[in-house]
């Protein structure tokens, strides 16, 4: 497809259990980032990952969050013993930052529930 | 100071209303700046760029005053369709983009 993939569309797992989103972003794409957003909340910045640059993982909230990006291409954000104050929908998006443009293209999300 | 800071509303207003929202940004060195719409449940989407010389597209008016670090967007004629939250983004260091909580609109008949 044209769009940012993103998989599992829902996702609903127990508390202490580990979690993996993927994204797929679109072709080309040299940014990619993971916001997350929680139930009427703002969205709250993740990791961001520019061409072969260090990823900025300023805003992964404790080391139970990790993320990489192989290839330049697809990603994984990957949750450790999950808690229940991670259920949210986690987005993806990527951007040809290179133009300038600013424009990011969002995918679907993953909508995480832990119980 | 947040980075980004933008009344979250709702703002609620008849339809063919004008209405406005500010954002104020932290950041003097922020480079980029954008209006994001998001629908209820739905990603966010590049509504607008802003540029500093300010800019229109149809009923939707962009502005920028740097000097005192905002932002905002003016949505003239209001039609039911505008109703979702409005989000204001911007660069910071390395092009990465912050976006503001977001500000509700909701158009009543």
């Amino acid at each position: 497809g044209a769009g940012v993939s993103q998989s599992p569309s829902n996702k609903v797992t127990e508390k202490g259990k580990d979690v993996e989103l993927r994204c797929d972003p679109i072709s080309g794409h040299t940014a990619l980032y993971w916001y997350r957003q929680s139930l009427g909340q703002g969205l709250e910045f993740l990791i961001y990952f520019q061409g072969n640059s260090a990823p900025d993982k300023s805003g992964l909230p404790s080391d139970r969050f990790s993320a990489e990006r192989t290839g330049g291409s697809v990603s994984t954000l990957t949750i450790q013993r999950t808690q229940q104050e991670d259920s949210a929908v986690y987005l993806c998006a990527s951007s040809l930052m290179d133009r300038g443009t600013g424009e990011l293209f969002f995918g679907e999300g993953s909508r995480l529930t832990v119980l | 100071r947040k980075e980004v800071e933008q009344d979250p509303g709702p703002f609620n207003v008849p339809e063919g209303a004008t209405v406005a929202f500010n954002c104020t940004y932290s950041n003097s060195a922020s480079q980029s700046f954008f209006w994001y719409r998001q629908d209820c449940r739905k990603e966010p989407k590049l509504l607008m760029s802003v540029y500093s010389s300010g800019n229109e597209d149809g009923r939707f008016t962009a502005q920028l005053n740097r000097a005192s670090q905002y932002i905002s967007l003016l949505i003239r004629d209001s039609k039911l369709s505008d109703s979702a939250t409005y989000l204001c983004v911007l660069t910071g260091g390395g092009n990465k983009l912050t976006f503001g909580t977001g500000t509700q609109l909701k158009v009543e008949l």
